[in-house]
């Protein structure tokens, strides 16, 4: 069965220095890769997706991530954060491309004015 | 254009009463999908809908749980009995399921359900 682990439950960081959320997944076979952002009241929003070809994507609202399979990892970065980045982020991984995914417990973010 | 919408966005029940929460998925999107978020934790998948039918209900925790979508349109997720760990976010997503390409799953803002 696949699982997502995201070891940090919560980061603090001041605004305009880097972050790193850390993803690592079991799945037997090339996995899809995902972030998603909450904010409150909000619905889960695609940050970036993973499915094959370079293992670092770009997304939205300037964030990065890295595959690296040996590690089973798929950490999330952003070089300078701004204060609306403050939301939990999800790591998750699906079996294809359009099939049910399986989340990680999520990583609340504060920024430190 | 719209997204996917919810109703209610909250729902404050007692226990051992029923409930349905309703969603609106994005049109054309012939995919639909439930999860359920308890407070801390990631979201869960719970059923996924291709057109009318279930075609994955096995994130279904019992039998209080059912959902429909006669029309391959809205979904209703119906909880019978209601338990006071039913009480969590109820998410549903919508996506298009066209072949050889990515699906994005598009998220709603979810169904907040109490149980008392």
């Amino acid at each position: 069965a696949q699982s997502v682990t995201q070891p940090d439950i919560h980061i603090t960081v001041s605004e305009g220095a880097s972050l790193e959320l850390r993803c690592n997944y079991s799945y037997g076979a090339t996995p899809y890769l995902f972030w998603y952002v909450q904010s409150p009241g909000q619905g889960l929003q695609l940050l970036l997706k993973y499915f094959s070809g370079d293992t670092l994507v770009q997304g939205i609202k300037g964030f990065e991530a890295e595959f690296k399979r040996s590690q089973s990892s798929f950490n999330l970065r952003k070089p300078s954060v701004h204060w609306s980045d403050a939301a939990e982020y999800f790591c998750a991984v699906g079996k294809a491309a359009g099939n049910k995914l399986t989340f990680g417990g999520g990583t609340r973010v504060l920024v430190k004015p | 254009g719209a997204g996917v919408s919810q109703t209610p966005s909250n729902k404050v029940t007692e226990k051992g009463k029923y409930v349905e929460l309703r969603c609106d998925p994005i049109s054309g999107h012939t995919a639909l999908y439930w999860y359920r978020q308890s407070l801390g934790q990631g979201p869960e998948f719970l059923i996924y809908f291709q057109g009318t039918g279930a075609a994955d209900d096995s994130g279904l925790p019992n039998d209080r749980f059912f959902a429909v979508r006669p029309e391959g349109s809205v979904s209703t997720l119906k909880i019978q009995r209601t338990e006071r760990g039913d009480s969590a976010m109820y998410l549903c997503a919508s996506s298009s399921r066209l072949a050889g390409a990515y699906n994005e799953q598009f998220f709603g803002p979810g169904t907040r359900l109490t149980v008392l």
